[in-house]
């Protein structure tokens, strides 16, 4: 079965230093992957995703992320953190026994400081 | 504003009443989905539909209801729900022939069974 792990339930970081949010996945063949952000009140946004090609994927606000199949990790990073990327952060992966079904990981939220 | 609308964006309702939320999308997609959202809970998949028919069900109870007119509207039906049935419900809407395209996600109905 598929499944997506987020190991921080808190990540901690200080204005202008750089971040990473981790993630890992389980899947049977090639994975999809995705990042989503949930800021207060709000639904959740689409940041990025991998689906072939390079490693390195560039996305929404600054952000990027790293995909590593040895590792089987998909960390999202931004090297320069800003207190408005103060949020919950969710990684998720395609269901690979439906296109269009997401398996979300429990999420992680970032609290930047001043 | 992310295409996909839902109304109303609070709710609150006793135990007997019976309400819908409503959601919206302009975006073309065919497939629209219900998510529970609970607190230190990972995001539940509740129902899932494909060109209007219903692909998928979670083992909702059935005091939830779901109903999807046509491609662009979908309703979540609520009749004597329970405290616990208190979230944050998010509809989302994606392409469902594509395995590239996310989930674009409304900013959610909060609900509150008193």
């Amino acid at each position: 079965a598929q499944s997506v792990a987020q190991p921080e339930d808190q990540v901690n970081v200080a204005e202008g230093n750089p971040l990473t949010v981790k993630c890992t996945y389980s899947v049977s063949g090639n994975p999809y992957l995705f990042w989503y952000v949930q800021y207060p009140n709000r639904g959740l946004q689409f940041l990025l995703k991998y689906i072939t090609g390079d490693n390195l994927v560039k996305g929404s606000y600054g952000f990027e992320a790293e995909f590593n199949k040895s590792q089987t990790s998909f960390h999202l990073k931004k090297p320069s953190a800003l207190v408005s990327d103060s949020a919950l952060y969710f990684c998720a992966v395609r269901d690979v026994d439906s296109s269009y079904k997401l398996i979300f990981g429990s999420g992680t939220r970032l609290l930047v400081r001043p | 504003e992310t295409g996909v609308t839902q109304t109303p964006r609070h709710l609150v309702m006793g135990m007997t009443n019976k309400k819908s939320l409503k959601c919206e999308q302009h975006l073309g997609h065919n497939a629209m989905y219900w998510y529970k959202q609970s607190a230190k809970k990972p995001l539940e998949l509740m129902f899932v539909y494909n060109f209007k028919e219903q692909t998928e069900n979670n083992s909702v109870p059935s005091r939830f209801s779901p109903e999807c007119p046509n491609s662009s509207h979908l309703f979540l039906h609520l009749h004597t729900l329970q405290p616990e049935d208190s979230a944050l419900y998010l509809c989302a809407s994606s392409q469902p022939d594509s395995t590239n395209s996310p989930l674009h996600f409304g900013n959610g109905t909060r609900l509150t069974v008193t």
